[in-house]
């Protein structure tokens, strides 16, 4: 089954306490993508990769690590999490050659 | 100016009606669009792509209208199973750089 994975899918931490979201895609997809939402500003960017080893900052990146290190793959880090980074994550990935982005179940992050 | 606004509802609308969203964009270099649908605590999926001639899907009608800088979404006969959120996503420059608009509320009542 086509799919991306995210874990852990709920997670509350304290201040400063680094964390990493993991994703992955079964579908052999370049372009990979962590977004956040939170309500009334809908889903911002906040990294994107089109392939390995190429990451690029997207609209709200302050904060946030990224690598891509396998095509599969494509972790979210926050060094020193932040109470302003309590949200919802979003991971997606998407084929170059059609624009439809298949999104992971989510990741609701509390920052105490 | 937001780069996509929608207007956020939330829209009540019963059963059977027919029901329109839109959706503007500010760069008028976007190259692709669509709509997403995402259900209260799911992920968003795609709903469909909008093209320049316009295009259906069953009771789904997607146009854009560029000189307007426009998209809009027309929900026919709507189903209880239709209530959710419905997200117009936006690709500048053909580069993946996507924008989302916050999203439009749907609920459909019996």
């Amino acid at each position: 089954e086509a799919q991306v994975t995210q874990n852990p899918r709920y997670l509350i931490t304290v201040t400063g306490k680094k964390l990493t979201v993991t994703c992955s895609q079964n579908m052999n997809h370049e372009y990979m993508s962590w977004y956040r939402q939170d309500p009334g500003l809908g889903l911002r960017q906040i990294y994107y990769s089109m392939n390995v080893e190429v990451t690029d900052k997207g609209d709200v990146p302050e904060g946030y690590k990224v690598s891509r290190k396998e095509k599969r793959n494509f972790p979210l880090i926050l060094e020193s999490p932040s109470p302003n980074q309590t949200s919802l994550y979003f991971c997606a990935s998407m084929g170059l050659q059609l624009y439809e982005q298949y999104f992971g179940p989510g990741t609701r992050l509390t920052v105490t | 100016r937001k780069e996509v606004e929608q207007d956020p509802g939330p829209f009540n609308v019963p059963e059977g009606a027919t029901v329109a969203f839109n959706c503007t964009y500010s760069n008028s270099a976007s190259q692709s669009f669509f709509w997403y649908r995402q259900d209260c605590r799911k992920e968003p999926k795609l709903l469909m792509s909008v093209y320049s001639s316009g295009n259906e899907d069953g009771r789904f009608t997607a146009q854009l209208n560029r000189a307007s800088q426009y998209i809009s979404l027309l929900i026919r006969d709507s189903k209880l199973s239709d209530s959710a959120t419905y997200l117009c996503v936006v690709n500048l420059y053909n580069n993946n750089d996507m924008r989302f608009g916050a999203g439009t509320r749907l609920t459909v009542k019996p």
